[in-house]
């Protein structure tokens, strides 16, 4: 069975950094296609990152330069490292994996980030 | 960027009715467009992806349709549990975008 488990969101002052993970199981985080996924508070869904199986990684425009994607193969785990973070980026992040490119088969639980001073 | 634009933005409907959500892209996306089902409190779910095929698992009386720009989600019967919110999802090209979405609430 496919589950994945996001952890790592709080409270953090805006410029500042956090760490995302998600402990992926029941698959083979370097053999699928891994996403993050945001969602404001009251709004919709947001496309933040992508790393496919080969490794290539795509971001979209509004966190570019500011947030990094990765993963460590042996703990199969996925991370999104989120630097210089700003109010708008205030959101639950999810994670999610998918055989095929551009999409998300499957979801975690989400962890929420705020940015507040 | 393509757009992608989800109508109506809300609905109110009964158990039994068929319901119809619907989807427009800014530009011809082929049939790269999936559709995902939220709701409250839980992860969100693929519905149908490439337009028209279901996601293992997931309902029969639930169908989509449509190529190009304009496409629909169709729930044949509605059902107590598909109470929730449905995104639709161009996979045609990155920056991966979704439509607003549509809250399907209890009449």
């Amino acid at each position: 069975e496919v589950q994945l488990v996001e952890s790592g969101g709080g409270l953090i002052q805006p410029g500042g950094s956090l760490r995302l993970s998600c402990a992926a199981s029941g698959f083979t985080v370097s053999s699928n296609y891994m996403s993050w996924v945001r969602q404001a508070p009251g709004k919709g869904l947001e496309w933040v990152s992508v790393i496919h199986s080969g490794g290539t990684t795509y971001y979209a425009d509004s966190v570019k330069g500011r947030f990094t994607i990765s993963r460590d193969n042996s703990k199969n785990t996925l991370y999104l490292q989120m630097n210089s973070l700003r109010a708008e980026d205030t959101a639950v992040y999810y994670c999610a994996n998918s055989i095929a490119p551009r999409r998300f088969d499957y979801w975690g639980q989400g962890t929420l980030v705020t940015v507040s001073s | 960027d393509i757009q992608v634009t989800q109508s109506p933005s809300s609905l109110s409907a009964s158990v039994g009715d068929r319901v119809t959500i619907t989807c427009r892209a800014s530009q011809s996306i082929s049939t790269y467009l999936n559709w995902y089902q939220e709701q409250p409190g839980k992860a969100p779910k693929l519905l149908i992806y490439a337009a028209s095929s279901l996601q293992s698992g997931v309902p029969s009386r639930f169908s989509g349709s449509g190529s190009g720009t304009d496409f629909t989600l169709t729930i044949s019967s509605l059902q107590p549990e598909d109470f929730a919110t449905y995104y639709c999802q161009q996979s045609y090209s990155i920056p991966l975008t979704f439509g607003g979405g549509t809250k399907v609430e209890i009449k």
